[in-house]
């Protein structure tokens, strides 16, 4: 088990409506990222936050936004959900060390599934 | 439109053999290149990551990375069953971290 938590784990919404994702990060790390992988397929990079700072974005339209609080947790945000939005939503935290190598945790999803 | 390309496998070798899984990449302009293993239903996990030229071994895994060849390529020693998974391959572009569709893993016993 990591020590990144997501919720909630399932979410059932309606087209158009939006939708607010939740992660929390794995103690002491900084960076924040979050995926959509649709069923089989490999997951696809929606944005990362490194200290409360967007500072990587992937080809996600704007309707997609995202927060990191201090304390590291995160959110991220969806508006006029449309069908194509169902997936399993994943975010990971990560910490750089000072050696350089990386550690990085997922949680365990969010599947949303948009009627 | 960067691009990170795996084959889709499944790929399937005996227990105890060398599985070999490759990935190449669009753009010269790659930072870091990493590997993670997803097991069916379960989150993707972090196997190791390479930005330098050369070989970074760990264990069984060795990551094998050419810059010039725009060729990233992961080494399974003695594979066991419990290695049978999808992975895949990640490239950070600097602001953009693109996935390739992973490799389907099948260790025979």
């Amino acid at each position: 088990e990591t020590g990144v938590t997501q919720s909630p784990t399932h979410l059932i919404k309606t087209r158009g409506q939006q939708v607010t994702l939740r992660c929390s990060s794995q103690s002491g790390h900084n960076t924040v990222s979050w995926y959509q992988q649709a069923l089989g397929q490999g997951p696809q990079f929606i944005f990362q936050y490194y200290r409360e700072e967007e500072n990587g974005r992937g080809n996600f339209p704007p309707r997609f936004s995202g927060l990191q609080f201090p304390n590291y947790s995160s959110e991220l945000n969806v508006n006029a959900l449309e069908l194509d939005d169902s997936a399993l939503y994943l975010c990971a935290s990560s910490l750089v060390e000072t050696s350089g190598e990386e550690t990085q945790y997922f949680g365990p999803g969010t599947r949303l599934l948009v009627l | 439109q960067k691009e990170v390309e795996q084959n889709s496998g499944p790929l399937s070798v005996p227990e105890g053999a060398i599985a070999s899984l490759n990935c190449t990449y669009s753009d010269r302009g790659s930072q870091s290149f990493f590997w993670y293993r997803q097991y069916s239903g379960k989150s993707p996990e972090l196997i190791m990551f390479i930005y330098s030229n050369g070989d970074k071994e760990d264990g069984r895994f060795t990551a094998q990375l050419n810059k010039a060849s725009q060729y990233v390529s992961l080494l399974i020693r003695d594979s066991q069953p419990s290695d049978s998974a999808t992975y895949l391959c990640a490239v950070w572009y600097g602001q953009n971290f693109v996935f390739g569709p992973g490799t389907r893993l099948s260790v025979l016993p």
